[in-house]
């Protein structure tokens, strides 16, 4: 596609539940990353892939938060047992290689937990 | 790990002004600085970024420039305009290897007034 896929755009979810959030790279991009960012604050890393080596999650909160990439391509972010305080916008990007930092943001998942 | 500092939180200019917006690093180490510029209710867009083999850096209105010893970067935007208006990351990352997670400082809100 022409830009970072992600879908839902706004997800409300109960206390408790598990949710799952998409992100569709560009097509060739094969670093992938994902970012969360709570209102008013900056930008929290979360999780990296870089083709098929093994992910970086030194940033994913707790073992609630899991992600996979499947065919080196979509990605997808699992929160289990949602908690209040993971509500957050979740950024996806992506970028042609590892190195050199980050290409293109997608809009975002809006999470709320109710 | 690295961390990455923005202050002020707050910046506040008169249209045509110039405004500097600094960030400091901790890792000697790091070598790719981007600086991106998020709107209200929108995606961060990358705007510059430079590397740590050049002190400067320009693009029309904006510039950076990197100080290796004393570990920081400054993004200077020169006439200002309303739509510069906007929060503005700056980051900071080792682009060695399989490594390339971006550490985002908190962000500073640029105000431009008309």
């Amino acid at each position: 596609g022409a830009g970072v896929s992600q879908s839902p755009s706004n997800k409300v979810t109960e206390k408790g539940k598990d949710v799952e959030l998409r992100c569709d790279p560009i097509s060739g991009h094969t670093a992938l990353y994902w970012y969360r960012q709570s209102l008013g604050q900056g930008l929290e890393f979360l999780i990296y892939f870089q083709g098929n080596s093994a992910p970086d999650k030194s940033g994913l909160p707790s073992d609630r938060f899991s992600a996979e990439r499947t065919g080196g391509s979509v990605s997808t972010l699992t929160i289990q047992r949602t908690q209040q305080e993971d509500s957050a916008v979740y950024l996806c990007a992506s970028s042609l290689a590892g190195g050199g930092g980050l290409g293109t943001f997608g809009s975002g998942t809006r999470l709320t937990v109710v | 790990g690295e961390n990455v500092e923005q202050h002020p939180s707050t910046l506040s200019v008169q249209e045509g002004d110039s405004a500097v917006i600094k960030c400091t690093y901790s890792d000697s180490a790091s070598n790719y600085f981007p600086w991106y510029k998020q709107e209200l209710g929108k995606r961060p867009q990358l705007i510059i970024d430079i590397r740590s083999n050049v002190g400067e850096k320009k693009d029309q209105r904006i510039a950076v420039t990197l100080n290796k010893t004393a570990k920081h970067f400054s993004l200077h935007i020169t006439e200002t305009q309303p739509e510069d208006s906007a929060v503005y990351f700056c980051a900071a990352n080792c682009n060695t290897g399989a490594n390339s997670k971006l550490t985002f400082g908190k962000g500073i809100t640029l105000s431009v007034r008309p």
